[in-house]
Order: C-alpha cells, then sequence, then structure tokens
C-alpha cells in the first residue's frame, strides 16, 4: 500500500518569506499527486496536481509543486506567503484505478504579518 | 450546483448511540467517499463508492456501514458510536470512477461521542 510522508508538521514564517513543504510517497509504480489547502474552518480545496507531463505544476494562489520520480518527491513552494497562506496543507497520492486518495498527515503553516 | 452538501454540521452523541451522517452531491459524480480527519493524523479514507450499488472498505471501516442507492447521496451510518469515532468527517466525490480525478470535499461534519 502506499504511503505519504510530510516533512513537517509545523512552520512558522513571516509574510514575503519563501516557502517550501515536503512531500514524498512510497509508492513504485505510476502515481498521481495532489496538494490540498484546508483553511481555518473551511473544507478541504484543491491546490495543485500533478498527472503526466511537465514536472513543475502551477496551481491557484502562486503555488507551484515540482514531481521528482528518481526522489519519490512532490514539494510544494511559493515565492513570497501572505498571512492570508495560513492554512494546513495535505500531499496527497493516488497510485492508479479508482480516485481513492491517500493522504499525508498535514503541515500547519502559521504565517505572522 | 450546490457541490457536495453534509448534514449535519455538528453532532454530540453517547456511547452506543447510532446516527446516520449525511452525504449528498449534485454534480452527476461517479466516485464518492467518506474521510476522517483526527489532529495528527491527516484524512484516512473509511469507505468509498464506485457507483450506486457499488462500495468497499478503505483504510478504517471498523464501525461504519456504507450504502450508495443513488448516485447523488452516499450515507454514512455508525452503529453503535465509540468515543473513539469523534472526528471531522469528510464527504468527497469526484467525475470518473475510473481513473484519478480531483475530489471535491463537503464542509464536514464534526462529531463528538461522549
Amino acid at each position: 500500500a502506499q504511503s505519504v510522508s510530510q516533512h513537517n508538521h509545523h512552520v512558522i514564517l513571516s509574510e514575503a518569506a519563501s516557502l517550501e513543504l515536503g512531500c514524498n510517497y512510497s509508492y513504485g509504480g505510476t502515481v498521481n499527486l495532489f496538494w490540498y489547502v484546508q483553511y481555518p474552518g473551511q473544507h478541504l480545496q484543491l491546490l495543485l496536481k500533478y498527472f503526466s507531463g511537465d514536472p513543475l505544476v502551477k496551481g491557484i494562489k502562486g503555488f507551484e509543486a515540482e514531481f521528482i520520480k528518481s526522489k519519490f518527491s512532490f514539494n510544494l513552494r511559493k515565492p513570497s506567503v501572505q498571512w492570508s497562506d495560513t492554512a494546513e496543507y495535505f500531499c496527497a497520492v493516488n497510485a492508479g484505478g479508482y480516485s481513492t486518495l491517500t493522504f499525508g498527515k498535514g503541515t500547519m503553516l502559521l504565517v505572522s504579518p | 450546483n450546490a457541490g457536495v452538501t453534509q448534514t449535519p454540521k455538528f453532532q454530540v452523541l453517547k456511547t452506543g448511540q447510532s446516527m446516520t451522517l449525511q452525504c449528498a452531491q449534485d454534480m452527476n459524480h461517479e466516485y464518492m467517499s467518506w474521510y476522517r480527519q483526527d489532529p495528527g493524523m491527516g484524512l484516512r479514507l473509511i469507505h468509498y463508492s464506485v457507483g450506486a450499488g457499488i462500495t468497499d472498505q478503505g483504510e478504517v471501516p471498523n464501525g461504519y456501514n456504507v450504502s450508495r442507492s443513488t448516485t447523488e447521496d452516499f450515507p454514512l451510518r455508525l452503529l453503535s458510536a465509540a468515543p473513539s469515532q469523534t472526528s471531522v468527517y469528510f464527504c468527497a466525490s469526484s467525475y470518473d470512477r475510473d481513473r484519478a480525478d480531483t475530489q471535491y470535499f463537503g464542509p464536514g461534519t464534526r462529531l463528538t461521542v461522549l
């Protein structure tokens, strides 16, 4: 069975700092990768996804992620964070078949103004 | 489109009580699923369905029951609630059941079992 590991449980940044959240998965076959975000009190929303093609994926709100197959990684980046980016971020993997997702444990990002 | 709706938003149960969490979607999605979210655990799949009349177990199915009699609805039943089932429950749906697709999440139900 696949698993997803997110490196940091909590990250605290100041506004305008750069962000990189790590995500590694364990599955040797073809995968589809997702980053979801959960703002305080809200439900999960899709930030970006990778299915195939260009390994550098751009999502909403200035986020991007890079799929590195050799490292089994799909790290999320943003050049300059804002206070409104305060949220919990989840990496998820689908290893084929149905739409079933396996989620990482999440990273709570706090951006101070 | 209302998207994915869940009721109730909040619920408090006593140990041993049963209840049904409702989930509905109006997007004609084939695939629907239930997750529970616990602090530090991320989201874990309880049950999923790839179409009306077809359901299967996820990672943590014990204590929960599901059925899918229509495309739109996918209720989750707690047979005999236990404090370990205190959690936030999310329903999700996606259009294509046969390949990975973006899942759309409902607003969640916060359940407390005393």
